[in-house]
């Protein structure tokens, strides 16, 4: 039982590249979420996608965008990265509005 | 102001200690409290889940839910270097905009040292 899984677990980028952040979930969660978690902000909601073919935008989803490819997995894109954009990103699943989530292990990204 | 503030620390104690961390909030439709552990690089974990007021003990951890002061609160007794993380309040409401909205707090660094 995996949970949630995020591939790849580092990444470092040179401005102006793109990439995928992978995310896959097996608890059959009907919602899933992309976070990005940067020292003092605390966790910030990038998109998410509450069932199955719909998305939508979070607190901070500039720069960002999102594929809910099917109900296990949720991708998130960086279509021309930033130096702004170096953190640490969490996906997180579950299966109601109102109960908890399960996070992933986290990707930490460098843009340099 | 932020919906959700919560103390950063760090917070350092002796093994063995009481705990209190603490979170106060001001969106007064919040009805469902949690607390997230989050070990170091590691994504969090839920850590306790509570409904409206009151409180919910589960082994050495209690959490506490004041809804008049728009506060709450979890507790550790008996604290041990394991219990090392950062601590995350969240809390969401089941009306309005915001239903099921997850709101975090900056969550707090806690050392215990033996």
């Amino acid at each position: 039982n995996a949970g949630v899984t995020q591939t790849p677990k580092f990444q470092v980028l040179k401005t102006g590249q793109s990439m995928t952040l992978q995310c896959a979930q097996d608890m059959n969660h009907n919602s899933m979420y992309w976070y990005r978690q940067d020292p003092g902000m605390g966790l910030r909601l990038i998109y998410y996608s509450a069932s199955e073919g719909t998305t939508d935008k979070g607190e901070v989803p500039n720069g960002y965008n999102v594929s809910r490819l099917n109900k296990r997995e949720f991708s998130l894109r960086l279509e021309s990265a930033a130096p702004s954009q170096t953190s640490v990103y969490f996906c997180a699943s579950r299966i109601l509005p109102l109960y908890g989530y399960t996070f992933g292990s986290g990707t930490r990204l460098t843009v340099v | 102001q932020k919906e959700v503030e919560q103390d950063p620390g760090p917070l350092s104690v002796p093994e063995g200690a009481i705990v209190s961390l603490n979170c106060t909030y001001s969106n007064s439709a919040f009805q469902y409290f949690m607390w997230y552990r989050q070990y170091s690089r590691k994504g969090p974990e839920l850590l306790m889940y509570t409904y409206s007021s009151g409180n919910k003990e589960d082994g050495r951890f209690t959490a506490q839910v004041d809804k008049s002061s728009k506060y709450i609160s979890l507790f550790i007794r008996d604290s041990q270097p394991s219990d090392s993380a950062t601590y995350l309040c969240a809390m969401s409401s089941s009306s309005g905009t915001s239903y099921g909205k997850l709101t975090f707090g900056q969550g707090t660094i806690l050392t215990v040292h033996p």
